[in-house]
């Protein structure tokens, strides 16, 4: 059964601590896969697509990476404003991860 | 053409009452999806449309549940005989479909709550 899967719930960082967050799928013929962020009381927001393996995308303190059966969100040197839920997705498949939650303390 | 619109952005209604949502998507988006998240919880997939047609519906849409997009453009979710179980965040998405692969572009939501 296609699935996506995303770790840890919860991440709580101390400002300027770099970590990742991983989003592992077993969807076969992968097209696409799409992180998004989302603020309380909010629609998700766009971030990257990725299309293949090894592919990787840079915006601001975000990178996100891609093998054959995961994805990585690495936050370096976060801010307390990246405080929010990352959500991941894979296109043509309308299933979303749980999301992770993350507050960066100041 | 901002983005995805969804109205109302909040909507308190006792149990059994029912509710209708509407969603504009973009103009130029051909697909258009409605999801529900609770508290906690990724986004859940309800049902979407390419164009008029709905291709395709969640096994979470009850009978009670129902969507039309009439003319391919804005798209109406109602519940009927609302129970407390449907609050959520009800989140119209809108993507264009036969161009490649296209991202998800998401409304602002409207909050249910079943009292």
């Amino acid at each position: 059964e296609d699935q996506v899967t995303q770790s840890p719930e919860a991440l709580r960082l101390q400002e300027g601590e770099s970590s990742s967050l991983n989003c592992s799928y077993t969807v076969s013929g992968l097209r696409g896969l799409f992180w998004y962020r989302q603020d309380p009381g909010k629609g998700p927001e766009f971030l990257f697509t990725l299309y293949s393996a090894g592919e990787e995308k840079e915006k601001e303190r975000l990178k996100a990476t891609l093998t054959k059966k995961e994805s990585f969100l690495h936050i370096t040197a976060p801010k307390p404003e990246d405080s929010a839920t990352y959500l991941c997705a894979v296109e043509g498949q309308f299933y979303f991860g749980t999301g992770t939650s993350l507050t960066v303390i100041p | 053409d901002t983005g995805v619109s969804q109205n109302p952005r909040h909507k308190i209604t006792k149990r059994g009452q029912n509710v209708t949502f509407r969603c504009d998507p973009i103009s130029e988006h051909n697909r258009l999806y409605w999801y529900r998240q609770t508290l906690g919880q990724g986004p859940e997939f309800l049902t979407y449309f390419q164009n008029e047609a709905q291709l395709e519906k969640s096994r979470l849409l009850s009978d009670r549940f129902s969507a039309e997009r009439p003319k391919g453009s804005f798209s109406t979710l109602e519940i009927q005989r609302t129970e407390q179980g449907d609050s959520a965040m009800y989140l119209c998405a809108s993507s264009l479909a036969g161009t490649g692969i296209s991202s998800y572009t998401f409304g602002s939501g409207t909050r249910l709550t079943v009292v």
